[in-house]
């Protein structure tokens, strides 16, 4: 299947430093990427939808000035978390969806794992 | 968006047929049922997508009856390595539309 990478893998920052995350799909080309969350022992949450060429859709409670979303090519998305706390750390997993597939299957990145000091 | 329910765990042993089922009452006309895998620390990973009756691929099989308001997840022989959260999603599958997650299925196959 389509293949998603994520980078960096796991970051580890100090407290109120911004910290960026990459999703990329490798071999198709996606209008559309997701950025979920998923604190430990929990379910995925989804944060906002990322849309090339346009600005983010967040879902309720996100807050849009802290997890700033760019998604300037159809290959690459990006979700940076500014002035990081405590609290913010999490597992975060970007998706995207491959137009080109029979039924658009989502195929998801192998998760960053951030840890803020 | 559909709502699902589904266990929030099970246990199996090696060899053994699993079979997790998933409740979506409200499912719409356009929605399909997915599934999908997830290890720790990892993105889940695609099983298996269906509308109606039943699928089959490599992994595994998924088994959807006529009202479409159920489905079940059929592992066949499964090994300690299948031991992963399974999640059931139902929604429309044209471009642009996120899957919302549910709790899912915590599977515990032991030797």
């Amino acid at each position: 299947g389509a293949v998603v990478s994520q980078h960096p893998s796991r970051v580890i920052c100090k407290s109120g430093t911004s910290v960026k995350i990459e999703c990329r799909s490798l071999d198709f080309q996606a209008t559309t990427m997701f950025w979920y969350r998923q604190f430990p022992k929990q379910s995925l949450m989804l944060m906002a939808t990322s849309n090339e060429g346009s600005k983010a859709t967040y879902e309720q409670g996100v807050e849009k000035d802290k997890f700033l979303i760019n998604h300037a090519s159809l290959t690459l998305s990006t979700l940076t978390v500014t002035s990081a706390h405590p609290e913010d750390s999490s597992f975060y997993i970007c998706s995207a969806r491959d137009p080109q597939t029979a039924r658009e299957t989502q195929y998801f990145g192998p998760g960053t794992r951030l840890l803020v000091l | 968006l559909a709502k699902t329910t589904q266990p929030i765990s099970m246990d199996s042993y090696e060899g053994q047929e699993v079979n997790i089922t998933c409740s979506h009452n409200n499912i719409a006309t356009n929605d399909y049922i997915t599934w999908y895998q997830q290890f720790p620390s990892q993105g889940p990973r695609f099983i298996i997508q269906g509308y109606k009756t039943k699928v089959t691929n490599e992994v595994a099989s998924l088994f959807i009856p006529a009202d479409r308001k159920s489905s079940t997840l059929s592992l066949p022989r499964v090994s300690l390595s299948d031991t992963a959260v399974y999640y059931c999603l139902v929604g429309p599958t044209n471009a642009g539309n996120m899957l919302t997650f549910g709790g899912g299925t915590r599977l515990m196959v032991k030797p």
